[in-house]
């Protein structure tokens, strides 16, 4: 079945390490987009990838990094230099990144900063 | 900048009961796309529902349809025939067009209760 996974569904990190969230997506789409929601708000883009190496900042970046070697892969690195991190982190993908185009998303992962 | 509101924090509604969930959006573009999401307490969000801002009939997806009035800015879903499964957030997120790449902006969610 086609789809997006996110792993692990739950994450715990401790101050001052890096995490890494993973992505995948086998709908063969070009686009690629990962979120974030905190309770109680909607979602907030963080960066968003249209083809293969090459991707944008969104409106939250700061302390947070990603890569887009693969089509099928987009993990999210949230690394020390974010203040806040605990949120729950959803990706997207959708067929171009045309404005009319659908994004479809994965279950999400967890984080909590201990 | 572009914005959207969705003022009801929260909606009761009995099954099999119509119900209306509000949202409004703040734009200056004339080409833009309005989307509606469910996210149930597993977390996942789930597309329900598409109008773009040229349409000139409201879009309709089985028991959702999308009441669009352009003139007022709004963009309200309509859910028919409420059923229990229908208890979850649900999000009204807009997309602008003039910028040749989708990014979308979400409003706060509604939470949704259907009762028996």
């Amino acid at each position: 079945d086609g789809g997006i996974t996110q792993s692990p569904k739950y994450l715990f990190r401790k101050e001052g390490q890096n995490v890494t969230l993973s992505c995948e997506q086998n709908l063969n789409h070009d686009a690629m987009y990962w979120y974030r929601q905190d309770p109680g708000q909607g979602l907030r883009l963080i960066y968003y990838s249209q083809i293969v190496n090459d991707f944008q900042k969104g409106d939250i970046a700061e302390g947070y990094s990603v890569s887009r070697e693969k089509k099928e892969s987009f993990p999210l690195t949230v690394t020390s230099a974010q203040k806040n991190p605990t949120a729950f982190y959803l990706c997207a993908s959708s067929a171009r990144g045309g404005p009319t185009d659908t994004q479809y998303f994965g279950p999400g992962t967890r984080l909590t900063v201990l | 900048a572009q914005k959207i509101t969705q003022t009801q924090p929260g909606m009761f509604v009995q099954e099999k009961e119509a119900v209306t969930l509000d949202c409004t959006y703040d734009t200056s573009d004339q080409s833009y796309g309005l989307f509606w999401y469910k996210q149930p307490s597993s977390g996942e969000m789930i597309f329900l529902i598409y109008q773009g801002s040229y349409d000139e009939q409201n879009a309709t997806e089985g028991r959702y349809s999308l009441n669009f009035q352009k003139a007022r800015k709004s963009a309200n879903l309509v859910i028919s025939a409420s059923q229990l499964g229908d208890s979850a957030m649900y999000f009204c997120a807009m997309s602008l067009m003039n910028t040749g790449f989708q990014k979308l902006v979400f409003g706060t969610g509604t939470r949704l209760l259907v009762s028996p």
